[in-house]
């Protein structure tokens, strides 16, 4: 199995909502991504977990949060988000030095 | 610091036709290097990677990339494109030994003419 799931396939919030997104990954993959994608540019890296472990936060402001509860499992949960933060949400896994194996992502739109 | 650069923001070629989307990049040493597709509203695919050896590298779908150390540049080759080959397409380089950081450059979008 070679494949990272993420739900929901689209997502659309008001500004006071408080919505969650997930990903999942059944590969032993021991670090896991998310990505920010807006249309027409590359993915923008956000945050990294490893083995469990925030390893890396890219200034990514506080309304987004993310966990991960289990090797498995990536969640990133959203809170009095922006328009601007309407964006393809990717994430992804892979084992440490390794190429990423990306998910379809989540098409979130934030009125 | 690491950079990549696709200087074609959109390439169309004719179905049938071969294809070279080029990549160059800024890095130290050697990076780790990919190439990875998207169709519209999907995740990304990996065409190819590099990490070391041989220095052309074959890939899925027939694609094939050269590293040139000399000219820090890895590009993508097809000999004959299909019409599903349209896409977007990016270049990315990672850190060997270091962090998990990829390095995207600003893709290469794909059209193909019937």
């Amino acid at each position: 199995d070679t494949e990272v799931t993420q739900t929901p396939k689209h997502l659309v919030m008001g500004m006071t909502n408080k919505k969650s997104l997930k990903c999942e990954q059944h590969m032993g993959h021991r670090a896991m991504y998310w990505y920010k994608q807006k249309a027409k540019k590359p993915p923008e890296l956000m945050f990294v977990y490893s083995y469990e472990k925030l390893s890396i936060n890219e200034s990514v402001p506080s309304r987004f949060s993310p966990e991960c509860p289990n090797s498995s499992l990536l969640n990133l949960h959203l809170h009095a988000l922006q328009p601007e933060d309407s964006a393809l949400y990717l994430c992804a896994s892979s084992q440490p030095q390794d190429r990423q194996y990306f998910g379809p992502g989540t098409r979130l739109t934030v009125t | 610091a690491q950079s990549v650069t696709q200087p074609d923001i959109h390439i169309t070629v004719s179905e049938g036709a071969s294809l070279e989307l080029r990549c160059n990049y800024s890095y130290g040493a050697t990076p780790y290097l990919f190439w990875y597709v998207q169709s519209p509203g999907q995740g990304l695919q990996l065409l190819l990677k590099y990490f070391s050896g041989d220095t052309l590298v074959q890939g899925i779908k027939g694609f094939e990339a050269e590293f040139k150390r000399s000219q820090s540049s890895f590009n993508l080759r097809k000999p004959s494109v299909h019409w599903s080959d349209a896409a977007e397409y990016f270049c990315a380089v990672g850190a060997p030994h270091s962090s998990y950081k990829l390095i995207f450059g600003s893709g290469t979008r794909l059209l193909v003419r019937p």
